[in-house]
């Protein structure tokens, strides 16, 4: 049990499809995170959430479009993706402290998603 | 130039063996550094975190050399449950963690 938890845990979906991974911890944090993992490559940060505000948006399609109604939510959009999208999605959760970047990340298990 | 840097290996050892992995990074005002393992098809957790006067913990030893920009790990008396892959990360204040491609160690018996 990590505190954080995403669902689905897979997904298949078609490039014309619209679906939305969700992400919910239970740690009391104050920022959310969304990364992508694709076979070869570092983890790619996506986008920052912190205190429910969007502060790093690192150049990402627009087909993900991502969402953070309260502090322990965070949702990511998907429209009209790429096959080249296919990819684990993490969500990961942290405890931001003004001053001090030495705070540990909690990671979801992960989306797995194929899109065809 | 990649942010953060590593051996992608695999690394291949026998039980028992010392290993060591090297990491590098480019920005200089990176202020807190991480190793983090990763096992298959699971996601990411932190193995320890790294301090300028070096950490251990148990068989890791963990060392960072500012000057240089590059982070350490060296895992003693090697088990096969620390097969696995290892990430380097390192953040700069308000910002989220960047991540290493990953070092691949596979122990065997």
């Amino acid at each position: 049990e990590t505190g954080v938890t995403q669902t689905p845990r897979h997904l298949v979906m078609g490039m014309t499809n619209k679906k939305s991974l969700k992400c919910e911890q239970h740690l009391g944090h104050n920022a959310m995170y969304w990364y992508k993992q694709s076979a070869k490559k570092p983890l790619e940060l996506m986008f920052v959430y912190s205190l429910e505000e969007r502060v790093e948006n690192n150049s990402v399609p627009s087909r993900f479009s991502p969402e953070c109604p309260n502090s322990s939510h965070l949702f990511l959009h998907l429209h009209t993706l790429q096959p080249e999208d296919s990819a684990l999605y993490l969500c990961a959760s942290s405890q931001e402290i003004t001053g001090t970047s030495d705070t540990e990340a909690f990671f979801g298990q992960g989306t797995r998603l194929t899109v065809v | 130039r990649k942010e953060v840097e590593q051996d992608p290996g695999p690394f291949n050892v026998p039980e028992g063996a010392t290993v060591a992995f090297n990491c590098t990074y480019s920005n200089s005002a990176s202020q807190s550094f991480f190793w983090y393992r990763q096992d298959c098809r699971k996601e990411p957790k932190l193995l320890m975190s790294v301090y300028s006067s070096g950490n251990e913990d148990g068989r890791f030893t963990a060392q960072l050399n500012r000057a240089s920009q590059y982070i350490s790990l060296l895992i003693r008396d090697s088990k096969l449950s620390d097969s696995a892959t290892y990430l380097c990360v390192v953040r700069q204040a308000g910002t989220a963690l960047i991540f290493g491609k990953g070092t691949t160690l596979s122990v065997s018996s």
